[in-house]
Parts: C-alpha cells; structure tokens; sequence
C-alpha cells in the first residue's frame, strides 16, 4: 500500500511570491492534516481537511491557505512568501479507529526555502 | 504552542543499550503517540496509547502513559544504529484530529556503534 506522498521535494522562492504544496493520502484516508516544521519552532498544526472541507486551523494568517480535492488530495497555498515560512512542511492523513483515536501517517515533507 | 515536552532534547548511547525519553504535557488528552523522524525527513509513527492505557509495547519499544503526572516514557531496548533519529511525543486533546496533533521539540538521539 502506498504511503503519503508530496510534492515537490524541495521548493525555493523569492520573498513576496506564492508557494503551492501537494499531498495524496493514503488510499481510503479522507483526512488531510498540514504541519509546518521550521527550525526552532518545532512541529505545528497548520490546517485539517476532511471529506473536502476545511475543519479547522492552527494559529497561523489567513495567506496560509489551502483545499482538498474530490479525490482527498489536497494543497497547501502560502502567499506573499516570508522569509520566517521557509520550514519543513508535512502532510499527513489519517483514518478513523474504534473509538474516534486517529494514527496520523506522515509524508516525507517538502522544504520550502524562502529567500 | 507546545504541548508536550521532551526530556532529554539529546541522548548518545552505545549500540545496545537502552534508551529512556520523556515527554510531559499540559492538559487533558485522549491519546499521546510517539513519532519518529529521520534527518529532518518525514514522521514514522511508532505507538499510540490511549489516556485509559498506562502501557503498550511494540516489538523493541515500550510506553508508558502516567496521566496523574501528565507524563510519558519511550524506552527503546537493545538499541541500533539505526535507531539514531529524533523522537517526538504528540498529543491528541480531542481523539478526532479536529485540532491536530500538538507536538514537542524532540529528543534527538545517537546511537554509537
């Protein structure tokens, strides 16, 4: 069984531009999960998507944005680029367990690098 | 802001012996799980256990969950080389995902051959 994918690997953009992410779930999964991994900081929530809407977001500004798909797949938008948002960003997706515990299962992340 | 803290945020050991990490956290939770990641590469999830738990094991890991001290423990025995990597414990408020997972900073071990 294939794993999260994302896409691209790695991404460098110039200071005010727009990034877009990529993520496929694993197959079945409906919920997507977007963290931001930026040195210092740690691992944060950014944004949860399930069953192609928007169900909630950490605290991050509105040009964190993004959707998902008919097919659960999802993007991840970040306008006007800062330099604070180049980080390691994971997509992951999740399938719901007895009892409502969630496993959340990683993609190998693509690192944004804004300069 | 962060939930959980790792304690230590480094650790080397010999090939062989085992490893103990922490993780405390603040508020109530429904399940804490422990990842782990490779030269800042994506997250392997490695156990969730459930605030009604106190122990699961998993081949060569075991955690334990002390809800009381809002606290828990990754002990990896008989370590390899390839378990060097960072560790992370994550904690679950919710059990659905609605908030995500509030992770800490990490405990980044080695393991010497």
């Amino acid at each position: 069984e294939a794993g999260v994918t994302q896409s691209p690997t790695h991404l460098i953009k110039t200071r005010g531009q727009q990034a877009t992410l990529r993520c496929s779930p694993i197959s079945g999964h409906t919920s997507v999960y977007w963290y931001q991994q930026a040195l210092g900081l740690g691992l944060q929530f950014l944004l949860w998507y399930d069953e192609g809407e928007e169900r909630n977001r950490g605290n991050f500004p509105p040009r964190f944005s993004g959707r998902q798909f008919p097919n659960y797949s999802s993007e991840l938008n970040v306008n006007a680029l800062e330099l604070e948002d180049s980080a390691l960003y994971l997509c992951a997706s999740s399938l719901a367990l007895t009892g409502l515990v969630y496993e959340q299962y990683f993609g190998p992340g693509t690192r944004l690098t804004v300069t | 802001s962060q939930q959980g803290e790792e304690d230590p945020q480094a650790l080397s050991i010999q090939e062989g012996e085992n490893a103990t990490m922490n993780c405390s956290y603040k508020t109530s939770i429904n399940n804490l799980q422990w990842y782990r990641q490779n030269s800042g590469r994506g997250l392997v999830h490695l156990i969730l256990i459930r605030s009604n738990e106190r122990e699961k094991h998993s081949g060569r890991l075991r955690v334990t969950l002390d809800t009381s001290k809002k606290s828990s423990s990754l002990l990896i025995t008989a370590s390899r080389a390839a378990d060097t990597a960072s560790y992370f414990c994550a904690t679950d408020l919710t059990g659905g995902g609605a908030d995500g997972l509030t992770f800490g900073k990490g405990t980044h071990l080695i393991i010497q051959p």
